[in-house]
């Protein structure tokens, strides 16, 4: 059974940085494509950006307004992807889910609250 | 990028079919065969319904079905059941980004 579980969130004030996990167990991580999808609270889903994987280059793609500021990676011995947020604003508040992308967004966690508050 | 267009609320009675649609760009809907389309309940993860425009994954109901057209995609609900009610949202690729639709809050009456 593919499980996808989150980690990492909570409260931050404006300017500050957080890192977000994801643990993966059922599929071959390693294989995996992953994608970062936040929802911020009352509104809908919004793509953060992706981290290819490594037989595939291993690249990541952003959406623009995370560009600069927040970096996706992924540790395939641990079969953990992670993503970095730094200078975080207060409209990062969201939900924020890890997905498998294949390339929909077959797999989903229960996804992890930021909140970006003084 | 700006967000797909999708009616903010359906409502159908039991047993009706009701169609959602998502309208974007040459840029993403009318460029790629890959739409999807999700269903979230308050306070869950979205599930994934349709892919590539109209396959089903398994364990999904036949009553659920997706097209496109131009720019516009489609996913339609037959015999709509109370569990059905929930938010619905499209997402296309769009080169080497996703963009989502606005999302639809469909009503069982």
């Amino acid at each position: 059974e593919v499980q996808l579980v989150e980690s990492g969130g909570g409260l931050v004030k404006p300017g500050g940085s957080l890192r977000l996990s994801c643990a993966a167990s059922g599929f071959t991580f390693s294989n995996a494509w992953m994608s970062w999808v936040r929802q911020a609270p009352g509104k809908g889903l919004d793509w953060v950006g992706r981290i290819k994987s490594k037989t595939d280059g291993g690249t990541t793609d952003y959406a623009a307004p995370v560009k600069g500021r927040f970096t996706i990676s992924r540790d395939d011995s641990k079969n953990t992807l992670f993503l970095q947020m730094n200078s975080l604003k207060t409209e990062d508040t969201a939900v924020y889910y890890c997905t498998t992308e294949s390339p929909h967004f077959d797999y989903w966690g229960q996804g992890t609250l930021v909140t970006v508050s003084s | 990028q700006s967000a797909l267009t999708q009616p903010a609320s359906v409502s159908g009675s039991p047993g009706q079919s009701i169609t959602i649609s998502c309208t974007g760009t040459s840029s993403d809907v009318g460029n790629y065969n890959l739409v999807s389309w999700y269903q979230q309940h308050p306070g869950k993860a979205p599930k994934l319904m349709i892919y590539e425009g109209s396959k089903r994954p398994s364990g999904v109901s036949n009553r659920f079905s997706g097209s496109k057209s131009g720019n516009t995609a489609s996913l339609t609900i037959s015999g709509l059941q109370a569990e059905d009610e929930a938010d619905y949202y499209c997402c296309s690729y769009a080169a080497t980004f996703y963009v989502f639709g606005t999302g639809t809050k469909v009503t069982v009456l």
